[in-house]
């Protein structure tokens, strides 16, 4: 069954500090990956995906098949990336799936 | 350059009530969902098309109706508005399933 899991529905992280934003997913096949963000009423919008390999904001995911997992990291936090982050997957010709999110808020 | 457009931003209905909301897309994508959005819940799929004139059920479909006749529009429509609806819903495009989705604005619905 598809499903993307991310544990943690709220991370709490110093400015300055590392930032990880957990994502396991199930599927069977070979899904492509993404993570969206959504800052304050907003709507969401797409931050980075597997398939582009490039880094946006400052983050970077990688997609690791063995784990099925798609880790999203930054280095340094910055209040400014205080936001809802959804981890999402989809097949081929397939629908687009979420994951629960993660609030992420960034302490001064 | 519109995008997605999600019509009305704000409602509230009464329970019993019945309501349409509108999603137009001016990108031609070929698919289309819609999504509810409430706290600690994430994003739920309702309902989503995969092109003009087909619809199929997401993880959340009972209570929800849709149909999209034209490509660029897609239609969620509550028959009997009950409490548990109110909620944000999102709807989104994309060019087929693994491409980028984008997404309206949102619509606040409270129904009381």
């Amino acid at each position: 069954a598809q499903r993307v899991t991310q544990p943690e529905k709220l991370l709490s992280v110093f400015k300055g500090a590392p930032v990880e934003l957990k994502c396991n997913y199930s599927y069977s096949g070979s899904p492509e990956l993404f993570w969206y963000v959504q800052y304050s009423r907003q709507r969401l919008q797409l931050l980075l995906r597997h398939i582009s390999r490039e880094s946006i904001k400052g983050f970077t995911a990688d997609l690791n098949k063995g784990e099925t997992s798609f880790h999203l990291k930054k280095p340094f936090a910055q209040e400014e990336d205080s936001a809802m982050y959804y981890c999402a997957l989809s097949g081929r010709r397939d629908k687009i799936i979420f994951g629960k999110g993660t609030r992420l808020h960034i302490l001064p | 350059n519109a995008g997605v457009t999600q019509t009305p931003k704000f409602r509230v209905l009464k329970t019993g009530q019945s309501m349409t909301l509108l999603c137009a897309q001016d990108m031609n994508h070929e698919y289309m969902y819609w999504y509810r959005q409430d706290p600690g819940m994430g994003l739920r799929l309702i309902h989503y098309s995969v092109g003009e004139g087909t619809t199929a059920k997401g993880e959340v479909p009972d209570g929800y109706n849709v149909s999209r006749l034209k490509k660029q529009n897609f239609l969620l429509g509550l028959e009997s508005a009950a409490p548990s609806q109110t909620s944000v819903y999102f709807c989104a495009s994309s060019y087929v399933g693994e491409t980028e989705a984008f997404f309206g604005q949102g619509t606040r619905l409270t129904v009381v």
